[in-house]
């Protein structure tokens, strides 16, 4: 059963903590990316990732970090310095080769204590 | 500068009627328009998505159209049912430098099909 799942669903930070978000995904994809969504606002991209040990800083990339050690995973770190982390945040994948879709996980809702 | 964007926050339809929703984007260099419904705290579903250099794209109820001339998508859902209630997406895809297909969505329109 193919698909994305990030986790936690829900996920607490307390000041000055960094925080990991998961993303997994068993697509066989080659491109992984993260947006975060606030309320009444689209999806902004933070990184994305076309490749394993490569990824490129989306608009809003100050504050997160990321890695892509593996083709199926793409963890997104935020960070202390991301002074405004409460949202709800995204994770996605797509076949590299085509604009023409991308899958969503369920996604993960960080709030800040 | 938003290159997509979605004009009318929320619709209302009746039940068994046409929703359409509309999309403008600046850029004419996109490759792709895509559709996503997005419940609450859930990830958006993919819906239908047009090439650009097509004009309409059907699959069952929902029908997109392109107008290249005025930079204008619009999504069809017809008939309408209680269970499209939902926010909807407009996106586009571009190629970004680094050879990924880099995706920008607007701001969404809640759709609510009454009973």
């Amino acid at each position: 059963d193919g698909g994305i799942t990030q986790s936690p669903k829900y996920l607490f930070r307390k000041e000055g903590q960094n925080v990991t978000l998961s993303c997994e995904q068993n697509l066989n994809h080659d491109a992984m990316y993260w947006y975060r969504q606030d309320p009444g606002q689209g999806l902004r991209l933070i990184y994305y990732s076309q490749i394993v040990n490569d990824f490129q800083k989306g608009d809003i990339a100050e504050g997160y970090s990321v890695s892509r050690e593996k083709k199926e995973s793409f963890p997104l770190t935020v960070t202390s310095a991301q002074k405004n982390p409460t949202a709800f945040y995204l994770c996605a994948s797509s076949i590299e080769t085509s604009g023409m879709t991308q899958y969503f996980g369920p996604g993960t809702r960080l709030l800040v204590l | 500068d938003q290159q997509v964007k979605q004009n009318s926050p929320s619709l209302s339809v009746q039940e068994g009627r046409i929703s359409i929703l509309n999309c403008d984007y600046t850029n004419s260099m996109f490759d792709y328009f895509l559709w996503y419904k997005k419940y609450p705290a859930e990830g958006p579903t993919f819906l239908i998505s047009i090439s650009s250099i097509k004009d309409k794209n059907e699959d069952g109820r929902f029908t997109v159209f392109l107008n290249k001339s005025a930079k204008h998508l619009s999504l069809h859902i017809v008939p309408s049912q209680p269970g499209d209630s939902a926010v909807y997406f407009c996106a586009a895809s571009e190629l970004s430098t680094s050879g990924t297909y880099k995706y920008i969505f607007g701001t969404g329109t809640r759709l609510k099909v009454l009973a």
